[in-house]
């Protein structure tokens, strides 16, 4: 069971925006800045999409945004494409302990 | 961007230990941490731990009284062993490097496309 809480799908279509959350607890999403999310195509290398909650790393789209409430942190896609079909992954860490901890990860389908 | 390249035996019998290597090819392992990750069939990733290329370590406690990652700065190759391997250890294993951003948390920005391990007799 992961730290960190995912839906196990999300679906959308093309030129749709979609939503993905991740729930934590005040122990890492809640208390730090530090949530990143990454995309992931089955097969190939894991991308990081966005850090420290909402920064987006050169050559990342600004379709890609994130966010946080609370102890939800939320990636957004816009103007979904078929290539972002992909699982993604957020991940969390909590510097009073160094640990890092992923969610169960969210299967993008671009319908 | 570096590129990461994970090997290492992909069958382990119960009890044994896991082993396994990143080399890294275009850029240094100096003045990095690295990283494995990773991911069970069918479920998500779960962090194993990360080096300095000083060697000094971090792990997942769940894993701590197993695992040790190492470095060797002269083959630009860092390793993970895992020690006393299940079932459950078997997985996808990812080596990654680790960049610390603004605020200094740990992020994966260079992953390997990951090595199959299955723990079996």
């Amino acid at each position: 069971q992961s730290a960190l809480t995912q839906p196990a799908s999300v679906s959308g279509s093309p030129g749709q925006s979609i939503t993905i959350s991740c729930t934590g607890t005040t122990s890492n999403v809640g208390s730090y800045d530090f949530v990143s999310w990454y995309q992931h195509h089955p097969g190939e290398a894991p991308k990081l999409m966005i850090y420290e909650g909402y920064k987006r790393p050169s050559g990342v789209s600004n379709r890609f945004s994130g966010s946080k409430s609370g102890n939800t942190a939320s990636l957004t896609i816009s103007g979904l494409q078929a290539d972002d079909e992909a699982d993604y992954y957020c991940c969390s860490y909590a510097d009073s302990n160094n640990y890092v901890a992923f969610g169960g990860g969210t299967k993008l389908t671009v319908l | 961007q570096v590129q990461l390249q994970e090997s290492g035996p992909g069958l382990v019998k119960p009890s044994e230990t896991l082993s396994l290597t990143c080399t890294i090819s275009g850029g240094s392992i100096s003045n990095y941490f690295w990283s494995w990750i990773r991911q069970p069939p069918g479920k998500g990733l779960e962090w194993i731990g990360y080096v300095s290329y000083a060697g000094i370590t971090n792990y997942n406690p769940s894993l701590t009284s197993r695992v040790t990652i190492s470095v060797d700065t002269s083959k630009n190759q860092f390793s993970l062993s895992l020690s006393s391997v299940t079932a459950a250890d078997t997985a996808v294993y990812y080596c990654a490097r680790v960049w610390f951003g603004d605020l200094f948390a740990p992020n994966f920005d260079d992953w390997g496309r990951g090595t199959l391990v299955t723990v079996s007799s």
